[in-house]
């Protein structure tokens, strides 16, 4: 059964650093691995999609890498700022047909004027 | 493109009560899904659709039903609410392996 961790649960920076959220599954036959945002009280917002032949992508400050083999993904933020404050979240598709996303329970991200 | 729309935004059901969480989506997406929300338990599935006329279970089925007669519409129907049910709802769709969609979430309380 496939199992999504993301460590830690909550970070807090302050303002400008780089930062990097972890996501690791069990098993690596997955098709792809999406990386959500979601702020208090709303639904989850798409950022990122990383196809299982792909080994990252880049959406303007954001950049997500996935090493399948091991069973990783990274979101790097650059230059934080306070409105990037959210929960991030990762889901993986599995292969064998599977429709569902198995998702992590995310990591709380607090940016710090 | 509204994206995937969910109707009502909140909802206070006494227990044993029953009532239907709208969700529609515009997109032509083939592949819908309810999940539910919980602190400290993440997002569950509760059942998904892979197209009208195609429903499955996912984790959490008990107690609710579902039935998509359109490729647009996938309602949640909660058969006779628990307390156990409080949660936020979230509908999703998708195309094929592709991004998936969230809507904007119901808060369901049940008392």
């Amino acid at each position: 059964k496939q199992e999504v961790t993301q460590i830690p649960a909550a970070l807090s920076v302050p303002e400008g650093e780089n930062l990097v959220l972890n996501c690791s599954f069990t098993d690596s036959a997955i098709y792809n691995l999406q990386w959500f945002r979601q702020d208090p009280g709303k639904g989850l917002t798409s950022l990122l999609l990383i196809q299982s032949s792909q080994r990252e992508q880049t959406s303007g400050r954001l950049n997500a890498s996935l090493d399948k083999s091991s069973g990783r993904s990274t979101l790097y933020i650059a230059a934080s700022q306070p409105g990037d404050s959210a929960t991030y979240l990762c889901a993986v598709k599995g292969e064998g047909g599977s429709e569902k996303l198995v998702f992590g329970k995310g990591t709380k991200l607090t940016v710090n004027p | 493109n509204a994206g995937v729309t969910q109707t009502p935004k909140f909802q206070v059901l006494k227990t044993g009560q029953s009532m239907t969480l709208q969700c529609a989506q515009d997109m032509n997406h083939e592949y819908m899904s309810w999940y539910r929300q919980d602190p400290g338990m993440g997002l569950r599935l509760i059942h998904y659709s892979v197209g009208a006329g195609i429903t499955d279970q996912g984790e959490v089925p008990n107690g609710y039903n579902v039935s998509r007669s359109t490729t647009e519409d996938f309602p949640l129907r909660l058969l006779s609410a628990a307390p156990s049910q409080t949660s936020v709802y979230f509908c999703a769709s998708r195309s094929g392996h592709l991004e998936q969609y969230f809507g904007p979430g119901t808060r369901l309380t049940v008392t």
